[in-house]
């Protein structure tokens, strides 16, 4: 079945410093990547997506490409702010009525 | 704007409890979602609704029900708490006919003890 794995965090980096979250995936067929953020005491909310290969998603800063030679969809930013504090998810999906989610990566920005 | 509209907010169980979390959604959306979320467990799906009519079971569907009670909304029932219960809920929807458009939208979330 389908899958997505985060890097586990928390990541803690200071402010202004450059960030990627890494996620890899397995699916069938050609699915949709997605990151979420859920910053703290709030629900998921949508980040960024990417529908096909070598589609760059982008929001807020954050970019992500789409690479189906490795199944990757890692997260980036060049400059983080202390607001940037949130748990990060990235998901994938193929098509079903049902996305599969990575288990979140805690990221803390200090001042 | 609305969106995803979750209650209660908080709640505390005894267990052997019953209640109900309720939630409704405004986007028209056909496909609704109930998710549990656990410290280093990401999110677990419990229930699903694909389309008004339908629901069918997640990952963790033990001691849940659920009712899509009409377009607009989905209710999950603890019958009876248990303290492996507690946890933070969040229901979801989304417009899930086509692929690139399966962007799921959250509630805040129902913060859930059982003690």
């Amino acid at each position: 079945g389908d899958s997505v794995t985060q890097m586990e965090g928390p990541v803690t980096l200071s402010e202004e410093a450059f960030l990627t979250i890494n996620c890899t995936y397995t699916a069938t067929g050609y699915p949709s990547l997605f990151w979420y953020v859920q910053y703290p005491g709030e629900g998921l909310q949508l980040l960024l997506k990417a529908t096909k290969a070598d589609d760059k998603g982008s929001n807020k800063g954050f970019e992500a490409t789409y690479r189906k030679e490795t199944t990757s969809f890692h997260l980036e930013k060049g400059s983080v702010q202390v607001s940037d504090s949130a748990v990060y998810f990235c998901a994938l999906s193929g098509g079903s009525y049902i996305p599969t989610f990575g288990r979140g990566t805690s990221l803390i920005v200090h001042p | 704007n609305a969106g995803v509209t979750q209650t209660p907010k908080f709640q505390v169980l005894k267990t052997g409890q019953s209640m109900t979390l309720q939630c409704a959604q405004d986007m028209n959306h056909n496909s609704m979602y109930w998710y549990r979320q656990d410290p280093g467990m990401g999110l677990r799906l419990i229930y699903y609704s694909a389309s008004e009519g339908t629901t069918d079971k997640g990952e963790v569907p033990n001691g849940y029900n659920v009712s899509r009670l009409n377009k607009r909304e989905f209710s999950l029932r603890l019958e009876s708490a248990a303290p492996s219960q507690t946890s933070v809920y969040f229901c979801a929807s989304s417009d899930s006919f086509r692929v690139a458009k399966n962007i799921q939208y959250f509630g805040a979330g129902t913060r859930l003890s059982v003690l």
